[in-house]
This record gives C-alpha cells, structure tokens and sequence, in this order.
C-alpha cells in the first residue's frame, strides 16, 4: 500500500466550479500534513498546511481527518490559473529523520 | 534572490557516464535534502543532510553520493549514469524538522541516452 494515496484524475472541471481533491495516508504517526501545487515542469510549491481544525486560505479549504486518516482540499470558484497537479503531502519525524511523503497527485484542468 | 538554486537545469549525457548537480540555499535552513521525480511524476525522497550530516539514505544506489560542504550546499554526484537515472531531480531545503515543509529548488532534468 502506498503511504499516501491519491485519485491522479484529471479532473476536468469548468471555470467557477466548486472541486474536491481527497487523499489517504498509511501511517498514523504523520504528524503534518500540506498540499503542494507542481505546475508543469515546475518543482512542487507550497500550497496550503492542514490543520486539524481545518483551515482556509482564499478559496483553498483544507481539513484533516485524523482518525481516517484522510485530508482533503476543495477550490472554490475554479481559476483557468488553478490547472496544475495538487499533491498531497504528509510529513514523519521518525529516529531516522523528518521526511516529506508525496503522493502521486491529482490533475487539475480547469476550462473555459 | 533565488532561494534554492540548482544547476544545472539541464542535463543530456551517455550512459556509462559521471556527473553532478549542484544546489545552493540562501534561506539559511539546516536541512538539504535531495528528491527524484520519475517518469510517472512521482516525488521521492533519496537523502538528506542536516547540518552537514547525512540523515536519510533512502535505498539509493551506490552510485549516488551526496556531499554538503556546508549547510548551505548539498551536491549530487552519480556515477556510472544508466538509462534508468533519467529523471528530475530536485534539491530542497527546511529548518531541522522540517514540520513547515520544504522550499524546492526548480529542479535538474536529467536524460541519459
């Protein structure tokens, strides 16, 4: 099982649409979590930390289920600007050393 | 202004051959920490250094060795490239923990032909 899973898409969705991205991970011990944009060709850019509370940045919702160990990002009213792969991220502090895990991400194209 | 620069940005060699990929941090973390996208677009950790020791090995070949002069510098030299090393490789860097995430440099694209 991958440690953190999930859906590649592509979602394609038109421009002022509400989009969901949800992903799972394998161990209980992540202790942060984030979602990462990568534009094509481009390196991975923070997008967003996810708190347990949930939290908003603009139209960016993350929440984090820790007991299903499930996160989840939803954009509102889709830019032609938010295509890009959204990588879910999960961060371990083991006796080894921190590591960010990433999944495979989801492919988001966003059309007129 | 770069805050994680790599070089080069690209790389065309044959296989058999040796070649490294440099990367520099100006955001003054500790931790360096080198990644390798595949063909699939998967993201996975190979090392990293902190404070110019090694950290994390992750079950990368021999011919892959990391050196970090500095905190400010991890450098990745291969040997002997093969087909299978294409790839990107992208450096990044965090405060020790890492638990705010990482700054990634723009990446290496490497083709072995």
């Amino acid at each position: 099982r991958k440690e953190v899973e999930q859906d590649p898409g592509p979602f394609n969705v038109p421009e002022g649409a509400t989009v969901a991205f949800n992903c799972t991970y394998s161990n209980s011990a992540s202790q942060s979590f984030f979602w990462y944009r990568q534009d094509c060709r481009k390196e991975p850019k923070l997008l967003m930390s996810v708190y347990s509370s949930g939290n908003e940045d603009g139209r960016f919702t993350a929440q984090l289920n820790r007991a299903s160990q499930y996160i989840s990002l939803l954009i509102r009213d889709s830019k032609l600007s938010d295509s890009a792969t959204y990588l879910c991220v999960v961060y371990i502090l083991t006796g080894g050393g921190n590591k960010l895990t990433f999944g495979t991400g989801t492919q988001l194209k966003v059309e007129l | 202004d770069t805050a994680v620069s790599q070089t080069p940005k690209y790389l065309v060699t044959q296989m058999g051959n040796d070649k490294s990929i440099k990367c520099e941090q100006n955001l003054g973390h500790d931790t360096m920490y080198w990644y390798k996208q595949d063909s699939k677009k998967f993201l996975k950790i190979m090392f990293s250094y902190n404070n110019k020791e090694l950290i994390i090995n992750e079950t990368v070949p021999n011919r892959f060795s990391p050196k970090s002069p500095d905190k400010a510098h991890l450098n990745l030299h291969i040997n002997s490239l093969e087909l299978g090393d294409s790839a990107v490789y992208f450096c990044a860097s965090s405060y020790r923990g890492g638990s705010y995430g990482y700054t990634f440099g723009s990446g290496t694209r490497l083709t072995v032909v």
